[in-house]
C-alpha cells in the first residue's frame, strides 16, 4: 500500500515552546492532507483538512492560530503546535489522500509531551 | 452532522472464534465506507466500500456495506492473536467536505490464545 510518513515520530518540549510536524506522501501525489488528533483509547478526531496551494480549513473547535498547517506541495504537509501547553500532549495523525484513487493512508503518529 | 456509529466497543475471543463488528452511519452525500485496522501507532487501511463495490474480502477478513440499511460489517474467521487491535470504521462524505473522514469509536478486539 501507499506509503506516508511523519517526523519526529516522538517528541518532548517545553512549556510555550512550538513543535513543528512534518507529514510526506512517499509514493503518490497527495491533493488532500488530513490532520487528527487522538487521545488514549479514543477514536481520531479530525483537526484540519489541508490543500496543497490553499489555506486549511479547520474544523470546529480548532484553534487555527495555535495549530498552524501549511501545505506547500502535493507531498508535503506540516503541523506547527506554537506556544505548547500541557494539554495538547497527544498523539497527532496525518492522512493523505491518493490523487488517484481517493483512498487516505495514514502516517505512523507523532507523539508529542509537552511538560 | 455525519455521524458514524461503531458496536460492539469492545469485545474479547479466543483464537479460532469468528468475530462481526458493526458500523453504522448517517452522513449527507455518502461516497465511500473504510475499514482500518490500528495497533500501536496509526491506522492501517483495510477496506474501501462504495456503492459499485459493497463486498470486499481479503484473507480471513471481509466486510459488507448495505446502503439501504446505512450499515456495514466487518468479519473476522478464524482469528488470532495478531488481530487483537482497534478496528476503526469512516465514512467519506462528498460535497464540500470531500474526503473529509468521519470516524466511529471504535471497537476494541482482543484475541486470547
Amino acid at each position: 500500500g501507499a506509503v506516508v510518513s511523519q517526523h519526529p515520530s516522538r517528541v518532548i518540549c517545553k512549556s510555550g515552546t512550538s513543535v513543528k510536524i512534518e507529514c510526506r506522501s512517499l509514493d503518490f501525489q497527495a491533493t488532500t492532507m488530513f490532520w487528527y488528533r487522538q487521545f488514549p483509547k479514543k477514536s481520531l478526531m479530525l483537526m484540519a483538512t489541508s490543500n496543497e496551494g490553499s489555506k486549511a480549513t479547520y474544523e470546529q473547535g480548532v484553534e487555527k492560530d495555535k495549530f498552524l498547517i501549511n501545505h506547500a506541495s502535493l507531498t508535503l504537509s506540516t503541523l506547527t503546535v506554537t506556544s505548547a501547553h500541557p494539554e495538547d500532549s497527544s498523539f497527532y495523525i496525518c492522512s493523505a489522500r491518493d490523487r488517484g484513487f481517493g483512498e487516505q493512508y495514514f502516517g505512523p503518529g507523532t507523539r508529542l509531551t509537552v511538560t | 452532522e455525519d455521524k458514524v456509529v461503531q458496536s460492539p466497543l469492545s469485545l474479547v475471543v479466543h483464537e479460532g472464534d469468528t468475530v462481526t463488528l458493526n458500523c453504522s452511519y448517517e452522513v449527507t452525500n455518502f461516497r465511500s465506507l473504510l475499514w482500518y485496522k490500528q495497533e500501536k501507532k496509526a491506522p492501517t487501511f483495510l477496506f474501501m466500500l462504495t456503492s459499485s463495490g459493497i463486498e470486499k474480502k481479503s484473507g480471513r477478513l471481509s466486510s459488507i456495506l448495505d446502503k439501504k440499511e446505512l450499515s456495514s460489517i466487518l468479519n473476522i474467521t478464524a482469528t488470532q492473536t495478531g488481530d487483537s487491535a482497534i478496528y476503526l470504521c469512516a465514512v467519506n462524505a462528498g460535497g464540500t467536505s470531500y474526503g473529509k473522514l468521519t470516524f466511529g469509536q471504535g471497537t476494541i478486539l482482543t484475541v486470547h490464545p
